[in-house]
């Protein structure tokens, strides 16, 4: 079975810091991999999503994660972050054939609660 | 604009009671889940749905039902609502082929038993 860790539970950074959110999978063959925003009393926006290529995927907000299948990581980066950057991160992994994609179940990790200070 | 909407958006309701949770989407998918969200568990899959007249259980599907009349509804029923099924409560749908693929999430519901 899928799983997915996400060792951190809360993370603060100063604005205008460079931040990095941790993300573990498991997976038997070659997993999808996505990253999730959840900003306070919202649902999840998709920040970027890695199916396969190039393991540096670009996403939205100026995030940006990259696979590294020998360490089963998908780590989620920004080089400066802003105060809007606050909110709850999700990894999440899926798994099967690409061209089934839209059937997959997604397993998420237990999220990493962002903190940005002044 | 296409959407995904959850109602009610907050609901509290007494052990015993039958509650049910609506997800409304307009993205014309023919795949929607149920996802309860609880602190240090992340977001947990109860039941799913590929197409009308398909349900699926999750992992977490005790106490739960759903029904897929159509394409835009997937209802989730609490039969006997629990202290233990408290919880945030996810809906989502997804479409589209291959790498296009994306699923797309409602705003929550925010349910409380007592």
């Amino acid at each position: 079975a899928q799983s997915v860790t996400q060792p951190d539970i809360h993370i603060t950074v100063s604005e205008g810091a460079s931040l990095e959110l941790r993300c573990n999978y498991s997976y038997g063959a070659t997993p999808y991999l996505f990253w999730y925003v959840q900003s306070p009393g919202q649902g999840l926006q998709l920040l970027l999503k890695y199916f396969s290529g190039d393991t540096l995927v670009q996403g939205i907000k100026g995030f940006e994660a990259e696979f590294k299948r020998s360490q089963s990581s998908f780590n989620l980066r920004k080089p400066s972050v802003h105060w809007s950057d606050a909110a709850e991160y999700f990894c999440a992994v899926a798994g099967g054939l690409i061209s089934n994609f839209g059937n997959e179940k997604l397993t998420f990790g237990t999220g990493t609660r962002l903190t940005i200070i002044p | 604009d296409a959407e995904i909407t959850q109602s009610p958006r907050h609901k509290i309701t007494e052990t015993g009671r039958q509650v049910t949770l609506a997800c409304h989407q307009t993205w014309n998918h023919n795949n929607m889940f149920w996802y309860r969200q609880d602190l240090g568990h992340g977001l947990r899959l109860i039941h799913y749905s590929y197409g009308v007249q398909d349900t699926n259980k999750g992992e977490v599907s005790d106490g739960y039902s759903v029904s897929r009349s159509n394409t835009e509804d997937l209802p989730l029923t609490l039969e006997s609502a629990a202290s233990s099924q408290t919880s945030v409560y996810f809906c989502a749908s997804s479409g589209g082929q291959g790498v296009n693929t994306e699923a797309f999430f409602g705003q929550g519901t925010r349910l409380t038993v007592v």
